[in-house]
């Protein structure tokens, strides 16, 4: 599985646009990347998910170049509720068996 | 009603006792994990379960056992349980799609005394 790497923390102000990037050089044909957001005491939610180009749903927008070896996640105008850890997986489509490694992720605090 | 629950939520323990962790889904998914997350990390695969009848290791699978008592349920077991067994236990499931995404449970704390 490809490996990602991100920021360990990120800090930013209420209505702040926020933007994540994630690295994942050798990131595979098949691989999706996939962005889960986890609150303190809680499972991982996921965010979005995308292979090329540009997603966005009413959560986040997730950009990622034509060489894929990077990706952008971006939340629009966050608030103190997006306060959470955010995690960057290369999530490996195929037809056979699967399962996630989450790395550390990016703590985002957000301040009032 | 939460798609994924586990039981139970706290749990204290001493060393050396057996405990069991209980997973539950209402997904209808064949597929069930079991991770482990220590205070400033991220998730680590403990084992994972693609059919009734399919078990497989994780990352981190010493010390554990599982079990797939129906297609909706997954039980984890600490045979006997250490101090660095002390972690934060989450239950996940998800289908077959090739696009699904894992759904979470809300996660047991388990504290080895």
């Amino acid at each position: 599985l490809a490996k990602t790497t991100q920021p360990i923390s990120m800090d930013s102000y209420e209505g702040q646009e926020v933007n994540i990037t994630c690295s994942h050089n050798n990131i595979a044909t098949n691989d999706y990347i996939t962005w889960y957001q986890q609150f303190p005491s809680q499972g991982p939610r996921f965010i979005i998910q995308g292979y090329k180009t540009k997603v966005t749903n009413e959560v986040a927008s997730l950009f990622i170049p034509a060489d894929r070896k990077s990706s952008t996640l971006s939340l629009p105008r966050v608030s103190l509720s997006d306060t959470a850890v955010y995690y960057c997986l290369a999530l490996r489509m195929d037809t056979g068996r699967r399962a996630l490694t989450f790395g550390s992720g990016t703590r985002l605090q957000v301040q009032p | 009603d939460a798609d994924v629950t586990q039981t139970p939520r706290n749990r204290i323990t001493k060393t050396g006792k057996r405990i069991m962790l209980e997973c539950s889904q209402t997904k209808g998914h064949d597929r069930m994990y079991w991770y482990r997350q220590d205070p400033g990390l991220g998730l680590r695969l403990i084992y994972y379960s693609f059919d009734v009848k399919d078990i497989n290791k994780g990352e981190i699978s010493d010390g554990y056992s599982v079990s797939r008592q129906a297609q909706a349920k997954f039980s984890l077991s600490l045979e006997s349980a250490i101090p660095n067994q002390t972690a934060l236990y989450f239950c996940a499931t998800d289908g077959t799609s090739d696009t699904d995404t894992q759904y979470f449970g809300p996660g047991t704390r388990l504290t080895v005394l």
